[in-house]
């Protein structure tokens, strides 16, 4: 069965570096998500992206965040200067269709800045 | 704001003992009520997606159903391994976000 996946499992970061956090959707899917979670909290949306263009976005995706599809099976999500609020599990959802499609989630990227 | 309130936080049972948890939503026009199963350290997996007042979905002890303003996952004879957080996510108006409630933590004792 189709998986997303992502990379690192695990990440720990200094304060002020740059972090690149990887996802490959489902291969048949074009709308990519990433979430996260902060530990103890809920699940919370962070962008939605499609045709290569963010579609919507939450308050927490700020000019540090960025996106990117380089290629036809990567996702990437860019922090460019960390900060230790950001620690948190970031998971990347993929979903065939439109946002009403179910939405499938990776087994998550755990950052620690530190 | 789109709200997503589950109840209770946790829930212990055992074995066999079914029982109910509950996610009522605020939202303006939903378009769709998801559950899904999070064990600790893993990403949310999917299990139900839920349209319309009155639809049911049923998945081996698990069943779903969904009121104007609720939704619940019932659980008929759980077993150890069904032991994890339900999580219940919302869309609504034009949005794809989901909107997620802060999860159930469901312990079945054998």
């Amino acid at each position: 069965e189709p998986e997303v996946t992502q990379t690192p499992s695990h990440q720990v970061t200094q304060m002020g570096q740059e972090v690149i956090l990887r996802c490959v959707p489902i291969s048949n899917h074009l709308y990519f998500y990433w979430y996260r979670q902060i530990l103890g909290q809920k699940v919370e949306f962070l962008v939605s992206f499609y045709n290569n263009e963010i579609s919507e976005k939450s308050e927490i995706f700020d000019d540090q965040f960025s996106v990117e599809r380089p290629d036809g099976s990567n996702f990437t999500l860019k922090i460019r200067s960390t900060k230790l609020e950001d620690s948190a599990m970031y998971f990347c959802a993929s979903s065939k269709d439109r946002g009403w499609e179910t939405q499938y989630f990776g087994p998550g990227t755990r950052l620690l800045v530190l | 704001e789109d709200q997503v309130t589950q109840s209770p936080e946790a829930l212990r049972l055992q074995e066999g003992e079914s029982s109910s948890l509950n996610c009522s939503y605020t939202v303006s026009g939903l378009r769709g009520l998801f559950w899904y199963r999070q064990d600790p350290g893993k990403g949310p997996e999917f299990l139900f997606t839920l349209y319309s007042a009155g639809e049911e979905k049923e998945k081996e002890r698990l069943k779903a159903t969904l009121t104007k303003k609720e939704s619940f996952l019932h659980i008929t004879a759980p077993k150890p391994e069904d032991s994890a957080t339900y999580l219940c996510a919302v869309q609504a108006g034009g949005s794809e976000k989901l909107v997620f409630g802060k999860g159930t933590k469901l312990t079945v004792n054998p």
